[in-house]
């Protein structure tokens, strides 16, 4: 089963405007990751946050987690064309082997 | 150096044979993962190997499915008797140690057609 749920499902913008997209999580976790996946591919690390951060910033991301209400966020910046992807949260629990589990991720379309 | 790559890129296989799914994870990495992706289930976890043993099977999702990893190197997923709801696309990550906070770096995945 999902640990997380993404949301929204689907987002579109335009570009120059800044994306939100919003994990939340069941279970306790050691650290929460952010993905992105083009044409329902590979997929690419983006930034990992540990269960002891609140705030982390790579480039034009900025990743928040709030551990008491079992929730993150993705912000995405100044947004590019090349942005339009699917995005997805996956997390790393306290107990058990270091596989992800991911939420369903937000399909995020930027429009030229 | 290269990524982790994975082969086939695209299999297409009648219901009821086996296939076999090939990774090739970043030279070095010791810790090596399966995942599936599928329109109904999303992203699922399927088994994980620490060097060439594998200390969590857990999503593994039948008797059907079974891996190995050899030289603590390319690992094989083997599926036997597929079925309609095996179609799905594959994905394998390989990490330096397995350890909490180790980024997992994803092949390009296989995707599975069974007809």
């Amino acid at each position: 089963s999902q640990q997380g749920e993404e949301d929204p499902q689907a987002l579109s913008i335009q570009e120059g405007e800044n994306a939100t997209m919003n994990c939340s999580y069941k279970t306790s976790i050691n650290n929460l990751q952010w993905y992105r996946q083009n044409s329902g591919r590979g997929l690419v690390h983006l930034i990992l946050i540990r269960s002891n951060e609140r705030e982390k910033h790579s480039g034009r991301l900025r990743v928040t987690l709030d551990t008491s209400k079992k929730s993150s966020s993705l912000l995405i910046t100044a947004s590019r064309a090349a942005d339009t992807a699917s995005y997805f949260c996956a997390t790393v629990l306290i107990q058990g082997a270091q596989k992800l589990v991911f939420g369903q991720g937000t399909r995020l379309t930027i429009n030229p | 150096g290269a990524g982790v790559s994975q082969s086939p890129s695209n299999k297409v296989t009648e219901k009821g044979k086996d296939v076999e799914l090939r990774c090739d994870p970043i030279s070095g990495h010791t810790a090596l993962y399966w995942y599936r992706q599928s329109l109904g289930q999303g992203l699922e976890f399927l088994i994980y190997f620490q060097g060439n043993s594998a200390p969590d099977k857990s999503g593994l999702p039948s008797d059907r499915f079974s891996a190995e990893r050899t030289g603590g190197s390319v690992s094989t997923l083997t599926i036997q008797r597929t079925q309609q709801e095996d179609s799905a696309v594959y994905l394998c990550a390989s990490s330096s140690y397995g350890t909490w906070g180790d980024t997992q770096y994803f092949g390009p995945g296989t995707r599975l057609t069974v007809l």
